[in-house]
């Protein structure tokens, strides 16, 4: 069974920084892209970041949070992180690791979900 | 980058109602679309993939159509249980967008 578990969401100040944590089991992680998926409270879905499988060289963020937020992966501990830098308080969400439905590149289809981590930036 | 436009934003209708949930991309995107239902309170669940591709566990009163900039989830036999909000998302390109979402209701 695929499972996803995030960790390390809190509240965080403005300009300020968290880790976040996924890790996972089930599955070959280090031949799977991954990516972050956030909410703001009462509001859609926003992609926030991917990562290519195997190196983990290949990686892709969306506007809004490029240049303050980094992805990475560690294969060895089947582990997906954010780390957020400089946060907004519009960074307020709930993040969830999501894993695309296949290993082929390129595939986006996200067919497994972790349970969500909350980030609340507030002064 | 892509934009995803969904209408309506809210339906209501009775069990055993036809629901149709449309969504436009702002360019072609083929058949690079999924849908998505998410119930209160949980993560969302991929429902259909590649605009017609039922997903493995999913009812087969679902189903999914469209190309190119158009694209339909279509419910054909309402049932309580599907009451969500239900977002479509396009893989064509990155950065991937989410439609704003389209929430569902029991009349």
């Amino acid at each position: 069974e695929v499972q996803l578990l995030e960790s390390g969401g809190g509240l965080a100040q403005p300009g300020g920084s968290l880790r976040l944590s996924c890790e996972t089991s089930g599955f070959n992680f280090k031949t799977y892209a991954m990516s972050w998926v956030r909410q703001a409270p009462g509001k859609g879905l926003e992609w926030v970041s991917a990562i290519d499988n195997i190196d983990g060289h290949g990686t892709h963020y969306a506007d809004s949070v490029r240049g303050r937020f980094t992805i990475s992966r560690d294969n060895v501990r089947n582990t997906l992180y954010l780390q957020m830098s400089s946060l907004r308080v519009d960074d307020t969400a709930v993040y969830y690791c999501v894993r695309p439905r296949s290993s082929v590149p390129y595939t986006r289809y996200f067919d497994s979900w972790g349970q969500g981590t909350h980030v609340t930036v507030s002064s | 980058d892509i934009r995803m436009t969904q209408s309506p934003s809210s339906v209501s209708a009775s069990v055993g109602d036809r629901v149709t949930i449309t969504c436009r991309a702002s360019q072609d995107i083929r058949t690079s679309l999924g849908w998505y239902q998410q119930k209160s309170g949980k993560a969302p669940n991929l429902v259909i993939y590649s605009a017609s591709t039922l997903e493995s566990g999913v009812p087969s009163r679902f189903s999914g159509s469209g190309y190119g900039t158009d694209f339909t989830l279509t419910i054909s036999s309402l049932q309580a249980e599907d009451v969500a909000s239900y977002y479509c998302q396009q893989t064509d390109s990155l950065p991937l967008s989410f439609g704003g979402g389209t929430k569902v209701e029991i009349q």
